[in-house]
């Protein structure tokens, strides 16, 4: 079965400051992995995906991520975090195989403090 | 161009009675999904309709929840006999195909609050 897990509930950081947002997977075959991102009230907005190829994926808003295959993780990071990155941030994967499925983690609060 | 949208924006009921969530999707975008995201959890698959491909309703938590597509555009989300615990936000995507890795566009989502 596919599943997807976001560690931490909450992740704070300065203002400045490198940030990493932690996801792992486990699915059949190949993933495809994505990010999305929710401001307050507002629906979920794509960051960045992961295909096929170079392992590292850029995306939205200066965000990378960087699929590691041997690790099953897709960790999330920004070299400089800024006030404004401050929203829940989701994790995603649908596999290749027997199902259209995307299965989203449970989230990660993200507070960048000034 | 115009993303995907969703109405009402909020719904309150009263437990028992029936509710109907509205998603137009994205214009040729074949593929939609409904989710669920309840006060601090993740978002919970509930349904995904492809063109006119038999949907996947093996998320839908009771049967009390249906859904429907009509046309291949328009989608509805029934929930009968409302109870306290399905109050959440109801969120709709849409996306160009089902296969690949597609990008899932979102709504904004319906608050649903049973009373």
């Amino acid at each position: 079965a596919q599943s997807v897990a976001q560690p931490e509930d909450q992740v704070n950081v300065a203002e400045g400051n490198p940030l990493t947002v932690k996801c792992t997977y486990s699915v059949s075959g190949n993933p495809y992995l994505f990010w999305y991102v929710q401001y307050p009230n507002r629906g979920l907005q794509f960051l960045l995906k992961y295909i096929t190829g170079d392992n590292l994926v850029k995306g939205s808003y200066g965000f990378e991520a960087e699929f590691n295959k041997s690790q099953t993780s897709f960790h999330l990071k920004k070299p400089s975090a800024l006030v404004s990155d401050s929203a829940l941030y989701f994790c995603a994967v649908k596999g290749t195989s027997g199902t259209y499925k995307y299965i989203f983690g449970t989230g990660t609060r993200l507070k960048v403090l000034a | 161009g115009a993303g995907v949208s969703q109405s009402p924006s909020n719904k309150v009921t009263e437990k028992g009675k029936d509710v109907e969530l509205r998603c137009d999707p994205i214009s040729g975008h074949t593929a939609l999904y409904w989710y669920r995201q309840s006060l601090g959890q993740g978002l919970e698959f509930l349904i995904y309709f492809q063109g006119n491909s038999a949907p996947d309703k093996s998320g839908l938590p009771s049967d009390r929840f249906s859904a429907e597509r009509t046309g291949g555009s328009v989608s509805t989300l029934t929930i009968q006999r409302t109870q306290q615990e399905d109050s959440a936000v109801y969120l709709c995507a849409s996306s160009p195909r089902l296969a690949g890795g597609e990008t899932q566009y979102f709504g904004p989502g319906t608050r649903l609050l049973v009373l």
